[in-house]
């Protein structure tokens, strides 16, 4: 059973636009979710975690158990923001499940 | 080390070749994942170790893949008889995989190139 579901692949948007990269998730138990982000070139590296309830490079994620979602969100999208986005879930405290991933492209 | 380490960086390699690549993981770290990241596309689960249970190897795609992983230290994933469609970046992540709060580390990922 896909436990992380990103339902768009590319998400393009105009600088200074809101972004909203969508993620939802299936488990039963008390999530720990989590974003990764990959800018061209780098490797994969955390963005943010829920329980940290943290904003990163204006980035804020809210964790919504009545819809099993963990949306993505900024207010005003930078060029530099492009890069693929990475929703991903920690099951039982142990197992990281990803979802397919998101590419934001941000254009000027 | 400091962090997840692969080698090598970029391999390429002949169709029909045998292919071997290699992840340390972070030391302490006892869940290890491997994953396929083909040009532009997202990721795809290959293979998780997690201590000395039996690995989940949902994820991989054909008996041409097989990986191992030596207790808790260096895994190797393998590919027998590569083929153009085996092209792609292989990444390799450790998390502590137990209790509490933690996150998933990765490497920067061998590109393979079969030609």
């Amino acid at each position: 059973a896909q436990r992380v579901t990103q339902p768009e692949k590319l998400l393009s948007v105009f600088k200074g636009a809101p972004v909203e990269l969508k993620c939802n998730y299936s488990y039963s138990g008390s999530p720990e979710l989590f974003w990764y982000v990959q800018y061209s070139r780098q490797r994969l590296q955390l963005l943010l975690r829920h329980i940290s309830r943290e904003s990163i490079k204006g980035f804020t994620a809210d964790l919504n158990k009545g819809e099993t979602s963990f949306h993505l969100k900024k207010p005003f999208a930078q060029e530099e923001d492009s890069a693929m986005y990475y929703c991903a879930l920690l099951y039982n405290f142990n197992k990281f499940y990803f979802g397919s991933g998101t590419k934001l492209n941000v254009k000027p | 080390g400091a962090g997840v380490s692969q080698s090598p960086s970029n391999k390429v390699t002949e169709k029909g070749k045998d292919v071997e690549l290699r992840c340390d993981p972070i030391s302490g770290h006892t869940a290890l994942y491997w994953y396929r990241q083909r040009l532009g596309q997202g990721l795809e689960f290959l293979i998780y170790f997690q201590g000395n249970s039996a690995p989940d190897k949902s994820g991989l795609p054909s008996d041409r893949f097989s990986a191992e992983r030596t207790g808790e230290s260096v895994s190797t994933l393998t590919i027998q008889r590569t083929q153009q469609e085996d092209s792609a970046v292989y990444l390799c992540a450790s998390s502590l995989g137990t209790g509490g709060s933690t996150e998933a580390f990765f490497g920067q990922g061998t590109r393979l190139t079969v030609v």
